[in-house]
């Protein structure tokens, strides 16, 4: 069965060092996303890629935070310059098509824990 | 701000019960409705979606809407301690908006 795929699993690194993390959609899927986890709450929205241009971002996805689909398959979150607070776990997801209607959902990979120290 | 709100637990239920899950909006406009399970350290697992008022099975699951009441709720019969997982009600407004999770609601499974 066709899966989201991320890697690293975990990722540690400095405060204000750039960290990039990836993302392998599922293949026939249009509609990319990443969310983050902070541990103990929510699961909190950061950003929809479509058609190589964002559609929509949260008020968490600051000048730090960029999206690219560098090829037809990697889709990853570059944070800049990291801060203590960017601490959580990240999440990619794929859609055939905008979540909601008969067929389509947005389905999770595993994630990346990030730490920064 | 649209809001989803969800009761945070723990529920606690004995092995063979039934859970009920419950989950209500604020955008009254909503189109779907997701139920994923969260393990803990574990990315969100897709368990039902749901778009119609009613309700909607899937083996010992059963998802229900009521959109006048702008409410959710996921059933799960003969409960297994495998189920113990916080599960997430997440609503999609329709287009190109994004879906909001809720702070999701700890189930346990008593044996």
């Amino acid at each position: 069965e066709p899966e989201v795929t991320q890697t690293p699993s975990h990722q540690v690194t400095q405060m204000g060092q750039e960290v990039i993390l990836r993302c392998v959609p599922i293949s026939n899927h249009l509609y990319f996303y990443w969310y983050r986890q902070i541990l103990g709450q929510k699961v909190e929205f950061l950003v929809s890629f479509y058609n190589n241009e964002i559609s929509e971002k949260s008020e968490i996805f600051d000048d730090q935070f960029s999206v690219e689909r560098p090829d037809g398959s990697n889709f990853t979150l570059k944070i800049r310059s990291t801060k203590l607070e960017d601490s959580a776990m990240y999440f990619c997801a794929s859609s055939y098509r905008p979540s909601g209607g008969s067929t389509d959902t947005q389905y999770f990979g595993p994630g990346t824990r990030l730490t920064v120290l | 701000q649209k809001e989803v709100e969800q009761n945070s637990g723990p529920l606690s239920v004995p092995e063979g019960a039934i859970a009920s899950l419950n989950c209500t909006y604020s955008d009254r406009g909503s189109q779907s409705f997701f139920w994923y399970r969260q393990y803990s350290g574990k990315s969100p697992e897709l368990i039902m979606f749901i778009y119609s008022n009613g309700d909607k099975e899937d083996g010992r699951f059963t998802a229900q809407l009521n959109k006048a009441s702008q409410y959710v709720s996921l059933l799960i019969r003969d409960s297994q301690p495998s189920d113990s997982a916080t599960y997430l009600c997440a609503v999609y407004p329709g287009g190109y908006q994004k879906v909001t999770f809720g702070t999701g609601t700890k189930l346990q499974v008593i044996p």
